[in-house]
């Protein structure tokens, strides 16, 4: 059963923030986030494992919540290159092997 | 960078023809995947291989789909007849295992079926 992304598009103003969801009514192991920009590959973002955790690295940051099996994306300041659609990813197993199941993505869009 | 790359880019094809899709995943990497996405949809998980068989499979991947490694570098996905829903972009992903858990993802083959 697929994640459940929410919301399913926003438009921001550049220097806005955003918050994306993603929750799960399986127990996760691990929540990916990837940004796709149109006729692109998805691009890694982050990962978040088990345990409950918070990453960030320069203005996005991420946190996953095991109880609520949700992760939520926090895009801060945003800039014209965030635009894109954003997935998250997630992974049941604890196997490294592990498929993942993907949202069905966010779109984001960035203007001046 | 070390990167994933697909070849072809884009592969035109009739109904019921054969196509192979190639992939060259990162170098040190153990874990290979098979992702497809159908115009303006979601990413959907087709294969997982691990020390040359497949771990997992959807239902996607049915007996019309096949994966290999065959020289220890190339990942590649048959399709032995395809039809018209098997137009997508196709990912190829890999993983190099523990402690890193990160999917990267190739630039995709848009494979249009004609």
């Amino acid at each position: 059963q697929q994640p459940v992304q929410s919301p399913q598009a926003v438009i921001l103003r550049e220097g806005e923030d955003a918050v994306i969801n993603c929750s799960s009514s399986k127990a996760l192991y691990s929540v990916h986030w990837y940004r796709q920009k149109h006729g692109e590959a998805p691009v890694f973002l982050m990962i978040l494992l088990k345990g409950g955790e918070q990453k960030g690295h320069d203005k996005i940051s991420a946190s996953f919540n095991e109880k609520k099996q949700q992760s939520s994306l926090y895009l801060t300041a945003s800039q014209l290159s965030y635009s894109g659609t954003y997935f998250c990813g997630t992974a049941v197993n604890t196997g490294t092997a592990s498929k993942l199941t993907f949202g069905t993505g966010t779109r984001l869009q960035v203007t001046l | 960078e070390p990167e994933v790359t697909q070849t072809p880019s884009h592969q035109v094809t009739q109904m019921g023809q054969e196509v192979i899709l190639r992939c060259v995943p990162i170098s040190n990497h153990l874990y290979f995947y098979w992702y497809r996405q159908i115009l303006g949809q979601k990413v959907e998980f087709l294969v997982s291989f691990y020390n040359n068989e497949i771990s997992e499979k959807s239902e996607i991947f049915d007996d019309q789909f096949s994966v290999e490694r065959p020289d220890g570098s190339n990942f590649t996905l048959k399709i032995r007849s395809t039809k018209l829903e098997d137009s997508a972009m196709y990912f190829c992903a890999s993983l190099s295992g523990s402690p890193s858990y990160e999917q990267y993802f190739g630039p995709g083959t848009r494979l249009t079926v004609t």
